[in-house]
């Protein structure tokens, strides 16, 4: 059984470009969280895709936005990199979208330089 | 979500029980406390979650206080491999995917 899968591990873009990040939930899920976590910090949370659509958002700017495919996967895209965005970007999936029980996958490492 | 305090840092001597305590003394009465760990350079763990009733798992046991202000993660034979960050999260079930992750408490388990 599959757990959560993420690609790719890491990622160099430069101020300004555009990124997009990938993420298939463990097998029987249907929810999937994204979360950055910056070195040092706890993960914070920035959407939530359930049913192909956006159901709860955390405190980040437009530049981030996702995607929900009907296979459950899902995608993050981040728009016009900062340096700050260099973080672990954490994809977590779920039985429905009030489940507290999370699995989380390796996540994305990206660096803006 | 109520807020939870975690202490920075804790050993535990490799075959020992390690005993993570979590204070939550704002908690209300449809919260849950749940537990994740995160070894290093990998995503977090989910470990185990409840209400008020002590729970036990192939991981771990959580015993919750009668008064629910405070809660203790017990692994009952810490390994080396069980070095990480422990999470205390408090949540109400039900109501939202979100995890609120704070610092955490980093446990370093020695041989």
């Amino acid at each position: 059984d599959a757990g959560v899968t993420q690609s790719p591990t890491h990622l160099i873009k430069t101020r300004g470009q555009q990124v997009t990040l990938r993420c298939s939930p463990k097998s029987g899920h249907d929810t999937v969280s994204w979360y950055q976590q910056a070195l040092g910090q706890g993960p914070q949370f920035i959407f939530q895709y359930y049913e192909e659509e956006e159901r709860q958002r955390g405190n980040f700017p437009d530049r981030f936005s996702g995607h929900q495919f009907p296979n459950y996967s899902s995608e993050l895209n981040v728009n016009a990199l900062l340096l700050g965005d260099s973080a672990l970007y954490l994809c977590a999936s779920s039985s429905g979208p009030t489940s507290g029980a999370q699995y989380f996958g390796p996540g994305t490492r990206l660096l803006v330089l | 979500d109520a807020k939870t305090t975690q202490p920075t840092s804790m050993d535990c001597a490799e075959g020992r029980a390690a005993n993570l305590p979590c204070n939550h003394s704002t908690i209300s009465g449809n919260e849950y406390v749940y537990w994740y760990r995160q070894i290093h350079s990998q995503g977090p763990q989910y470990i185990i979650h409840g209400l008020k009733n002590n729970e036990t798992n192939e991981m771990a046991s959580l015993i919750i206080t009668e008064d629910r202000k405070s809660s203790t993660l017990i692994l009952p034979h810490a390994t080396l491999r069980d070095t990480a960050v422990y999470y205390c999260i408090v949540r109400v079930s039900g109501n939202t995917g979100k995890l609120i992750f704070g610092q955490g408490t980093t446990l370093q388990v020695k041989p």
